[in-house]
Protein backbone atom coordinates (compact mmCIF):
# COMPACT_ATOMS: atom_id res chain seq x y z
CA UNK A 1 0.00 0.00 0.00
CA UNK A 2 1.08 3.68 -0.65
CA UNK A 3 0.66 5.21 2.53
CA UNK A 4 -1.17 7.97 3.50
CA UNK A 5 -1.86 10.43 0.28
CA UNK A 6 -1.49 14.25 0.96
CA UNK A 7 -1.75 16.84 -1.31
CA UNK A 8 -0.59 19.12 -2.01
CA UNK A 9 2.53 19.08 -0.05
CA UNK A 10 3.17 23.03 0.13
CA UNK A 11 0.53 25.58 -0.77
CA UNK A 12 2.00 29.53 -0.36
CA UNK A 13 -1.21 31.65 -0.81
CA UNK A 14 -2.50 35.06 -0.14
CA UNK A 15 -4.59 36.45 3.16
CA UNK A 16 -8.46 35.90 1.83
CA UNK A 17 -8.09 33.03 -0.77
CA UNK A 18 -9.44 29.77 -0.23
CA UNK A 19 -7.77 27.21 0.26
CA UNK A 20 -8.27 22.90 -0.12
CA UNK A 21 -6.03 20.34 1.31
CA UNK A 22 -6.62 16.68 0.16
CA UNK A 23 -6.19 13.32 1.50
CA UNK A 24 -6.80 9.81 0.77
CA UNK A 25 -6.43 7.01 3.61
CA UNK A 26 -5.24 4.12 3.46
CA UNK A 27 -7.58 1.32 2.26
CA UNK A 28 -9.26 -0.78 4.67
CA UNK A 29 -9.00 2.02 7.64
CA UNK A 30 -12.13 3.47 8.89
CA UNK A 31 -10.66 6.41 10.87
CA UNK A 32 -9.38 9.36 9.43
CA UNK A 33 -7.84 12.35 11.27
CA UNK A 34 -6.97 16.24 10.26
CA UNK A 35 -4.11 17.43 12.57
CA UNK A 36 -2.74 20.87 12.12
CA UNK A 37 1.46 21.33 13.43
CA UNK A 38 2.78 24.46 14.72
CA UNK A 39 5.72 24.91 16.86
CA UNK A 40 4.17 26.86 19.22
CA UNK A 41 1.10 24.49 19.55
CA UNK A 42 2.67 21.02 18.57
CA UNK A 43 0.12 18.61 17.17
CA UNK A 44 -3.33 19.36 17.32
CA UNK A 45 -6.31 17.70 16.56
CA UNK A 46 -8.94 19.04 14.03
CA UNK A 47 -11.25 17.17 13.49
CA UNK A 48 -12.09 12.83 12.90
CA UNK A 49 -14.13 10.61 10.65
CA UNK A 50 -15.74 7.06 11.49
CA UNK A 51 -16.97 5.24 8.45
CA UNK A 52 -17.16 8.51 6.72
CA UNK A 53 -18.53 10.18 9.24
CA UNK A 54 -17.54 13.32 11.22
CA UNK A 55 -17.62 11.85 15.25
CA UNK A 56 -15.54 15.08 16.29
CA UNK A 57 -15.11 18.61 14.90
CA UNK A 58 -14.11 20.25 18.28
CA UNK A 59 -10.91 21.71 17.09
CA UNK A 60 -12.09 23.12 14.37
CA UNK A 61 -10.48 26.29 15.10
CA UNK A 62 -13.19 28.63 13.36
CA UNK A 63 -15.91 28.41 11.04
CA UNK A 64 -13.98 29.53 8.64
CA UNK A 65 -12.55 25.40 8.60
CA UNK A 66 -14.66 22.88 7.07
CA UNK A 67 -14.39 19.01 6.70
CA UNK A 68 -15.86 16.72 4.51
CA UNK A 69 -15.21 12.53 3.48
CA UNK A 70 -17.49 12.12 0.70
CA UNK A 71 -16.14 8.59 0.51
CA UNK A 72 -14.09 6.06 2.36
CA UNK A 73 -11.17 7.03 0.04
CA UNK A 74 -10.79 10.68 0.13
CA UNK A 75 -10.84 13.52 2.64
CA UNK A 76 -10.70 17.76 2.22
CA UNK A 77 -9.88 20.24 4.84
CA UNK A 78 -10.80 23.67 3.47
CA UNK A 79 -10.14 27.04 4.34
CA UNK A 80 -12.09 29.80 3.51
CA UNK A 81 -11.19 32.76 3.80
CA UNK A 82 -7.23 31.84 4.73
CA UNK A 83 -5.77 34.08 7.56
CA UNK A 84 -1.78 34.74 8.14
CA UNK A 85 -2.23 32.34 11.80
CA UNK A 86 -3.66 29.75 9.48
CA UNK A 87 0.09 28.82 8.24
CA UNK A 88 1.20 25.49 9.41
CA UNK A 89 1.65 21.49 8.42
CA UNK A 90 -1.66 20.18 8.14
CA UNK A 91 -1.48 16.00 8.74
CA UNK A 92 -4.17 13.78 7.40
CA UNK A 93 -3.61 10.30 9.60
CA UNK A 94 -6.17 7.00 8.89
CA UNK A 95 -6.06 4.19 10.85
CA UNK A 96 -7.70 0.74 11.03
CA UNK A 97 -10.43 -0.85 13.13
CA UNK A 98 -9.72 -2.11 16.60
CA UNK A 99 -5.95 -0.57 16.89
CA UNK A 100 -4.65 2.38 18.44
CA UNK A 101 -2.01 3.40 15.37
CA UNK A 102 -2.64 6.07 13.89
CA UNK A 103 -0.35 6.39 10.10
CA UNK A 104 0.24 9.26 9.21
CA UNK A 105 0.59 11.36 5.64
CA UNK A 106 3.89 13.27 4.76
CA UNK A 107 1.81 16.49 5.56
CA UNK A 108 0.60 19.95 3.39
CA UNK A 109 2.78 22.85 4.48
CA UNK A 110 0.52 25.83 3.96
CA UNK A 111 1.69 29.64 4.13
CA UNK A 112 -0.57 32.09 4.11
CA UNK A 113 0.93 35.48 3.34
CA UNK B 1 -2.14 23.32 32.30
CA UNK B 2 -1.49 21.33 29.24
CA UNK B 3 -3.22 17.78 29.37
CA UNK B 4 -0.12 16.18 28.26
CA UNK B 5 3.35 18.05 29.16
CA UNK B 6 6.78 17.36 27.27
CA UNK B 7 9.78 19.20 27.37
CA UNK B 8 10.50 20.11 24.20
CA UNK B 9 14.19 20.16 24.39
CA UNK B 10 16.41 20.52 21.90
CA UNK B 11 18.48 17.30 23.39
CA UNK B 12 21.86 16.19 22.06
CA UNK B 13 23.63 13.61 23.06
CA UNK B 14 26.78 11.75 21.97
CA UNK B 15 26.66 8.33 19.84
CA UNK B 16 26.26 5.06 22.27
CA UNK B 17 24.43 7.34 24.92
CA UNK B 18 21.44 5.97 26.76
CA UNK B 19 18.63 8.95 25.97
CA UNK B 20 16.11 9.09 28.32
CA UNK B 21 12.17 10.90 26.86
CA UNK B 22 9.72 11.63 29.37
CA UNK B 23 5.90 12.67 29.45
CA UNK B 24 3.65 13.42 32.08
CA UNK B 25 -0.45 14.04 31.72
CA UNK B 26 -3.13 15.17 33.90
CA UNK B 27 -5.78 12.82 32.83
CA UNK B 28 -6.01 9.83 34.62
CA UNK B 29 -8.29 8.12 32.11
CA UNK B 30 -5.38 7.82 29.73
CA UNK B 31 -4.37 4.24 29.65
CA UNK B 32 -3.28 4.24 25.88
CA UNK B 33 -0.07 4.96 25.50
CA UNK B 34 2.40 5.81 22.70
CA UNK B 35 5.50 7.06 21.36
CA UNK B 36 5.61 8.27 18.01
CA UNK B 37 9.25 9.37 15.83
CA UNK B 38 8.99 12.36 12.96
CA UNK B 39 11.99 13.03 11.01
CA UNK B 40 12.48 16.45 10.05
CA UNK B 41 9.18 17.15 7.34
CA UNK B 42 8.16 13.60 7.41
CA UNK B 43 4.82 13.01 9.25
CA UNK B 44 5.10 11.12 12.74
CA UNK B 45 5.35 7.03 12.81
CA UNK B 46 4.28 4.95 15.47
CA UNK B 47 7.73 3.72 17.46
CA UNK B 48 6.19 2.31 20.23
CA UNK B 49 2.76 1.15 21.90
CA UNK B 50 1.89 0.47 25.23
CA UNK B 51 -1.59 -0.01 27.47
CA UNK B 52 -2.04 0.81 30.93
CA UNK B 53 0.83 0.27 33.18
CA UNK B 54 4.61 -1.52 33.16
CA UNK B 55 7.08 -1.82 30.62
CA UNK B 56 7.59 -2.72 26.73
CA UNK B 57 10.87 -3.41 24.86
CA UNK B 58 11.57 -3.68 21.62
CA UNK B 59 15.35 -3.44 20.60
CA UNK B 60 17.18 -0.86 21.75
CA UNK B 61 14.02 0.94 22.69
CA UNK B 62 12.16 0.70 26.29
CA UNK B 63 8.82 2.16 26.90
CA UNK B 64 7.28 2.82 30.32
CA UNK B 65 4.44 3.94 32.03
CA UNK B 66 3.40 5.39 35.91
CA UNK B 67 -0.12 5.75 36.20
CA UNK B 68 0.29 6.22 39.60
CA UNK B 69 2.23 9.06 39.04
CA UNK B 70 1.16 9.80 35.43
CA UNK B 71 4.26 9.46 34.00
CA UNK B 72 5.46 7.85 30.20
CA UNK B 73 9.42 7.31 29.59
CA UNK B 74 10.87 6.19 26.58
CA UNK B 75 14.91 4.87 26.40
CA UNK B 76 16.85 4.83 23.55
CA UNK B 77 19.66 2.52 24.40
CA UNK B 78 23.10 2.73 22.14
CA UNK B 79 21.74 5.79 20.63
CA UNK B 80 22.63 5.93 16.65
CA UNK B 81 22.80 9.15 14.57
CA UNK B 82 20.09 7.99 12.89
CA UNK B 83 17.78 7.76 15.86
CA UNK B 84 17.68 11.88 15.42
CA UNK B 85 14.31 13.32 15.31
CA UNK B 86 11.46 14.97 17.00
CA UNK B 87 9.52 11.69 19.63
CA UNK B 88 6.40 13.15 20.14
CA UNK B 89 4.53 11.29 22.99
CA UNK B 90 0.75 10.30 22.69
CA UNK B 91 -2.09 9.12 25.16
CA UNK B 92 -5.71 8.40 24.76
CA UNK B 93 -8.49 7.29 26.64
CA UNK B 94 -10.18 5.08 24.53
CA UNK B 95 -7.42 3.84 21.73
CA UNK B 96 -7.22 6.51 18.78
CA UNK B 97 -9.85 8.13 18.73
CA UNK B 98 -9.20 11.17 21.55
CA UNK B 99 -5.51 10.69 20.91
CA UNK B 100 -3.50 14.26 22.83
CA UNK B 101 0.10 14.59 21.75
CA UNK B 102 2.95 16.02 23.61
CA UNK B 103 4.94 19.27 22.37
CA UNK B 104 7.88 16.26 20.86
CA UNK B 105 11.27 16.28 22.03
CA UNK B 106 13.85 17.20 19.27
CA UNK B 107 16.64 15.04 19.77
CA UNK B 108 20.17 15.18 17.71
CA UNK B 109 22.41 12.25 18.36
CA UNK B 110 25.81 13.31 17.23
CA UNK B 111 28.50 10.69 15.66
Amino acid sequence: DAGVIQSPRHEVTEMGQEVTLRCKPISGHDYLFWYRQTMMRGLELLIYFNNNVPIDDSGMPEDRFSAKMPNASFSTLKIQPSEPRDSAVYFCASSPPRTGELFFGEGSRLTVL
Amino acid sequence: QKEVEQDPGPLSVPEGAIVSLNCTYSNSAFQYFMWYRQYSRKGPELLMYTYSSGNKEDGRFTAQVDKSSKYISLFIRDSQPSDSATYLCAMSAHNNNDMRFGAGTRLTVKP
